[in-house]
């Protein structure tokens, strides 16, 4: 069974901090796509990023970058000198792979974010 | 255009009534989900259409009967529902396909509450 594991609940920092937020997954498929989207106040949730196991390279988007390693299953987000509207709560979330399309996603259970101004 | 809607943003109903909830996207996606969020939790997936087919059903009770009436629109009707139902019901779509982006876009949610 696949599980995704977001062991902070809840972290606050200070505007223009960075701040790291962890995910930890567990599976048995050998091919697999690891995903972040961010859930504002207003509920709607925003896709972030991608990725497949067989895609280790780092990325950086703006503020934000992902850091995706094999060897210790994690997919860890961080973002670069943080901003209120980054306020959300952030979940990770996996994804086994299907012929059909339409795999189901498997959520860890978030971690919401508040930047202090 | 990456935009899913949803209409109507809020409702509330008794149990007895009979309301739907409708997903509209225009992306050219073939597969749309329903999802059901309750407070500070993930969403919880509850059916998956699949080129206008239901293709998954996590065990959902028969209060809630999704219906796809082509590949732009998914409807969710409620009948008979309970106040443990209240939540904030997700629709998803992505693309359909090997190698294509399987991201799934979420419309902004219709919040339910049951009375």
């Amino acid at each position: 069974a696949q599980k995704v594991t977001q062991a902070q609940t809840e972290i606050s920092v200070v505007e223009k901090e960075d701040v790291t937020l962890d995910c930890v997954y567990e599976t048995r498929d050998t091919t697999y796509y690891l995903f972040w989207y961010k859930q504002p106040p207003s509920g709607e949730l925003v896709f972030l990023i991608r990725r497949n196991s067989f895609d280790e390279q780092n990325e950086i988007s703006g503020r934000y970058s992902w850091n995706f390693q094999k060897s210790t299953s994690s997919f860890n987000f961080t973002i670069t000198a943080s901003q209120v509207v980054d306020s959300a709560v952030y979940f990770c979330a996996l994804s086994e792979f299907s012929n059909f399309g339409n795999e189901k996603l498997t959520f860890g259970t978030g971690t919401r974010l508040t930047i202090i101004p | 255009d990456t935009e899913v809607t949803q209409t109507p943003k809020h409702l509330v109903m008794g149990m007895t009534n009979k309301k739907s909830l409708k997903c509209e996207q225009h992306m050219g996606h073939r597969a749309m989900y329903w999802y059901k969020q309750k407070a500070k939790k993930p969403p919880e997936l509850m059916f998956v259409y699949s080129y206008e087919k239901l293709s998954i059903n996590e065990s959902v009770p028969s209060r809630f009967s999704p219906e796809c009436p082509n590949s732009s629109l998914l409807n969710l009707h409620l009948h008979a529902l309970q106040p443990e139902d209240s939540a904030l019901y997700l629709c998803a779509s992505s693309p359909r396909g090997r190698g294509s982006l399987r991201e799934q876009y979420f419309g902004p949610g219709t919040r339910l509450t049951v009375t």
